[in-house]
Protein backbone atom coordinates (compact mmCIF):
# COMPACT_ATOMS: atom_id res chain seq x y z
CA UNK A 1 0.00 0.00 0.00
CA UNK A 2 1.34 3.68 -0.86
CA UNK A 3 2.05 5.88 2.04
CA UNK A 4 3.29 8.93 2.24
CA UNK A 5 3.23 10.58 5.49
CA UNK A 6 4.07 14.53 6.02
CA UNK A 7 5.43 16.30 9.33
CA UNK A 8 7.46 19.52 10.19
CA UNK A 9 4.50 21.66 9.85
CA UNK A 10 3.35 24.52 12.48
CA UNK A 11 3.41 28.44 13.31
CA UNK A 12 6.25 30.47 12.64
CA UNK A 13 6.66 34.38 12.41
CA UNK A 14 6.95 36.12 8.66
CA UNK A 15 10.49 35.60 7.99
CA UNK A 16 10.93 32.03 10.18
CA UNK A 17 11.65 29.31 8.53
CA UNK A 18 10.15 25.78 8.59
CA UNK A 19 11.46 22.15 7.09
CA UNK A 20 8.83 19.75 6.10
CA UNK A 21 9.36 15.81 5.58
CA UNK A 22 7.39 13.20 3.86
CA UNK A 23 8.54 9.51 4.71
CA UNK A 24 7.22 7.34 1.71
CA UNK A 25 6.37 3.59 1.79
CA UNK A 26 4.98 1.01 -0.63
CA UNK A 27 6.41 1.99 -3.41
CA UNK A 28 10.29 2.27 -5.17
CA UNK A 29 10.30 5.90 -4.20
CA UNK A 30 13.81 6.35 -6.14
CA UNK A 31 12.21 5.66 -9.45
CA UNK A 32 9.62 8.55 -8.76
CA UNK A 33 9.33 12.14 -9.32
CA UNK A 34 8.26 13.36 -6.15
CA UNK A 35 6.00 16.86 -5.71
CA UNK A 36 4.50 19.23 -2.83
CA UNK A 37 1.74 20.47 -3.28
CA UNK A 38 -0.33 23.30 -0.90
CA UNK A 39 -3.53 24.43 -0.22
CA UNK A 40 -4.44 28.01 1.77
CA UNK A 41 -7.68 27.63 3.96
CA UNK A 42 -11.00 27.61 1.93
CA UNK A 43 -8.78 27.88 -1.79
CA UNK A 44 -7.55 25.62 -4.81
CA UNK A 45 -4.83 23.88 -4.87
CA UNK A 46 -1.22 25.23 -6.12
CA UNK A 47 1.86 23.50 -6.97
CA UNK A 48 4.87 24.18 -5.22
CA UNK A 49 7.60 22.35 -6.42
CA UNK A 50 8.89 19.02 -8.06
CA UNK A 51 12.17 17.18 -7.89
CA UNK A 52 12.59 14.63 -10.51
CA UNK A 53 14.13 10.90 -9.77
CA UNK A 54 17.73 12.49 -10.83
CA UNK A 55 18.02 14.65 -7.49
CA UNK A 56 19.82 17.50 -9.73
CA UNK A 57 16.81 18.25 -11.58
CA UNK A 58 13.89 20.90 -9.61
CA UNK A 59 11.33 23.30 -10.56
CA UNK A 60 9.99 25.57 -8.28
CA UNK A 61 6.56 27.87 -8.26
CA UNK A 62 8.04 31.59 -9.05
CA UNK A 63 6.93 32.91 -5.61
CA UNK A 64 8.48 30.76 -3.81
CA UNK A 65 11.96 30.34 -5.72
CA UNK A 66 15.19 31.15 -3.75
CA UNK A 67 13.26 31.06 -0.57
CA UNK A 68 12.23 27.44 -0.87
CA UNK A 69 14.31 23.76 -1.82
CA UNK A 70 13.37 20.75 -2.72
CA UNK A 71 15.48 17.86 -1.81
CA UNK A 72 15.27 13.87 -1.38
CA UNK A 73 16.79 11.10 0.68
CA UNK A 74 16.50 7.93 -1.47
CA UNK A 75 17.78 6.02 0.56
CA UNK A 76 15.82 7.16 3.71
CA UNK A 77 12.63 7.21 0.75
CA UNK A 78 12.01 10.83 2.31
CA UNK A 79 11.04 13.63 0.72
CA UNK A 80 11.72 17.62 2.32
CA UNK A 81 11.08 21.26 1.76
CA UNK A 82 13.20 23.49 3.25
CA UNK A 83 11.13 27.22 3.38
CA UNK A 84 13.15 30.26 4.19
CA UNK A 85 11.65 33.93 4.78
CA UNK A 86 8.14 32.38 5.09
CA UNK A 87 5.56 35.00 4.36
CA UNK A 88 1.87 35.57 5.45
CA UNK A 89 0.59 34.20 1.73
CA UNK A 90 2.70 30.64 2.48
CA UNK A 91 -0.07 29.73 5.15
CA UNK A 92 -1.69 26.59 3.84
CA UNK A 93 -1.78 23.10 3.97
CA UNK A 94 1.50 21.03 2.38
CA UNK A 95 1.02 18.15 0.23
CA UNK A 96 3.59 15.76 -0.45
CA UNK A 97 2.54 13.63 -3.27
CA UNK A 98 4.04 10.89 -5.80
CA UNK A 99 4.28 12.21 -9.24
CA UNK A 100 3.32 10.45 -12.42
CA UNK A 101 6.18 12.66 -14.08
CA UNK A 102 4.11 15.82 -13.49
CA UNK A 103 0.78 14.61 -12.36
CA UNK A 104 0.78 13.82 -8.61
CA UNK A 105 -1.26 10.50 -8.71
CA UNK A 106 -0.92 9.67 -4.92
CA UNK A 107 -0.90 12.22 -2.25
CA UNK A 108 -0.24 12.42 1.41
CA UNK A 109 -2.45 14.04 4.05
CA UNK A 110 -0.58 17.23 4.40
CA UNK A 111 0.97 18.98 7.14
CA UNK A 112 -0.74 22.64 8.26
CA UNK A 113 2.08 25.46 7.73
CA UNK A 114 0.49 29.08 9.05
CA UNK A 115 2.96 31.94 9.35
CA UNK A 116 1.43 35.15 11.36
CA UNK A 117 2.83 37.40 14.13
CA UNK B 1 2.06 29.84 -17.25
CA UNK B 2 -0.74 27.90 -18.49
CA UNK B 3 -4.33 28.89 -16.95
CA UNK B 4 -6.73 26.44 -16.81
CA UNK B 5 -10.30 27.56 -16.93
CA UNK B 6 -12.82 25.58 -15.38
CA UNK B 7 -16.46 25.55 -15.49
CA UNK B 8 -19.34 26.33 -13.63
CA UNK B 9 -17.36 26.73 -10.35
CA UNK B 10 -20.99 25.11 -8.99
CA UNK B 11 -22.81 22.15 -10.75
CA UNK B 12 -26.02 21.31 -8.82
CA UNK B 13 -27.12 18.16 -9.67
CA UNK B 14 -29.07 15.21 -8.05
CA UNK B 15 -28.03 11.66 -7.23
CA UNK B 16 -28.44 9.76 -10.74
CA UNK B 17 -27.98 12.41 -12.89
CA UNK B 18 -24.98 13.12 -14.98
CA UNK B 19 -22.34 15.55 -14.29
CA UNK B 20 -20.24 17.32 -17.35
CA UNK B 21 -17.11 19.33 -16.13
CA UNK B 22 -15.75 21.42 -18.16
CA UNK B 23 -11.55 23.07 -17.86
CA UNK B 24 -10.44 24.86 -20.74
CA UNK B 25 -6.38 26.23 -21.61
CA UNK B 26 -5.16 29.02 -22.17
CA UNK B 27 -2.94 27.22 -24.73
CA UNK B 28 -2.25 24.06 -26.12
CA UNK B 29 -1.14 21.09 -23.59
CA UNK B 30 -1.31 18.28 -25.88
CA UNK B 31 -3.43 15.92 -23.70
CA UNK B 32 -1.43 16.06 -20.47
CA UNK B 33 -4.49 16.70 -18.21
CA UNK B 34 -4.99 15.16 -15.08
CA UNK B 35 -8.50 15.20 -12.94
CA UNK B 36 -8.59 15.48 -9.36
CA UNK B 37 -11.72 14.78 -7.02
CA UNK B 38 -11.41 16.33 -3.19
CA UNK B 39 -13.78 15.83 -0.43
CA UNK B 40 -13.97 17.93 2.78
CA UNK B 41 -10.74 17.25 5.39
CA UNK B 42 -9.26 14.73 2.47
CA UNK B 43 -6.51 14.95 0.33
CA UNK B 44 -6.93 14.80 -3.45
CA UNK B 45 -7.50 12.12 -5.35
CA UNK B 46 -6.17 11.18 -8.82
CA UNK B 47 -9.34 10.40 -11.16
CA UNK B 48 -7.77 10.56 -14.99
CA UNK B 49 -4.33 11.40 -16.09
CA UNK B 50 -3.10 12.27 -19.89
CA UNK B 51 -7.18 13.22 -20.56
CA UNK B 52 -8.31 10.32 -20.87
CA UNK B 53 -7.04 7.21 -18.82
CA UNK B 54 -8.92 6.30 -15.65
CA UNK B 55 -6.59 5.79 -12.86
CA UNK B 56 -6.46 2.78 -11.14
CA UNK B 57 -9.18 1.59 -8.65
CA UNK B 58 -11.53 4.70 -10.02
CA UNK B 59 -14.93 3.32 -11.08
CA UNK B 60 -15.81 3.37 -14.76
CA UNK B 61 -18.53 6.39 -14.31
CA UNK B 62 -15.44 8.39 -14.50
CA UNK B 63 -14.46 9.51 -17.90
CA UNK B 64 -12.46 12.06 -19.68
CA UNK B 65 -12.23 13.72 -23.12
CA UNK B 66 -11.01 16.73 -25.00
CA UNK B 67 -10.87 18.58 -28.03
CA UNK B 68 -7.85 20.93 -28.44
CA UNK B 69 -7.41 22.79 -25.37
CA UNK B 70 -10.49 22.11 -23.99
CA UNK B 71 -11.25 18.86 -21.76
CA UNK B 72 -14.11 17.27 -20.26
CA UNK B 73 -14.62 15.01 -17.15
CA UNK B 74 -17.80 13.08 -16.94
CA UNK B 75 -19.47 11.23 -14.42
CA UNK B 76 -22.15 9.20 -15.90
CA UNK B 77 -24.53 8.69 -12.86
CA UNK B 78 -23.75 10.84 -9.45
CA UNK B 79 -23.34 8.59 -6.22
CA UNK B 80 -23.68 9.94 -2.78
CA UNK B 81 -20.43 10.13 -2.49
CA UNK B 82 -19.42 11.59 -5.82
CA UNK B 83 -20.34 15.36 -4.82
CA UNK B 84 -17.19 16.75 -4.18
CA UNK B 85 -14.70 19.20 -5.80
CA UNK B 86 -13.25 19.05 -8.71
CA UNK B 87 -10.01 20.21 -10.12
CA UNK B 88 -8.21 20.03 -13.46
CA UNK B 89 -4.27 19.93 -13.72
CA UNK B 90 -1.67 20.26 -16.72
CA UNK B 91 1.96 18.92 -16.60
CA UNK B 92 2.74 20.00 -20.33
CA UNK B 93 5.27 22.61 -18.91
CA UNK B 94 6.11 24.52 -15.95
CA UNK B 95 5.31 25.70 -13.99
CA UNK B 96 2.38 23.13 -13.53
CA UNK B 97 -1.13 24.99 -12.56
CA UNK B 98 -4.39 23.41 -11.46
CA UNK B 99 -7.71 24.54 -12.22
CA UNK B 100 -9.81 27.23 -9.49
CA UNK B 101 -12.16 23.65 -9.41
CA UNK B 102 -16.07 23.22 -9.71
CA UNK B 103 -17.99 21.81 -6.51
CA UNK B 104 -20.69 19.19 -7.63
CA UNK B 105 -23.48 19.77 -5.03
CA UNK B 106 -26.46 18.07 -4.20
CA UNK B 107 -29.69 19.79 -5.51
Amino acid sequence: EVQLVESGGGMVQPGGSLKLSCTASGFTFETYWMHWVRQAPGKGLEWVATIMEDRSRKNYLDSVKGRFAISRDNAKNSLFLQMNNLRAEDTALYYCARGYYGSPDFWGQGTPVTVSS
Amino acid sequence: EIVLTQSPATLSLSPGEKATLSCRASQSVGNSVAWYQQTPGQAPRLLIYDASNRATGIPARFSGSFSGTDFTLTISSLEPEDFAVYYCQHRSNWPLTFGGGTKVEIK
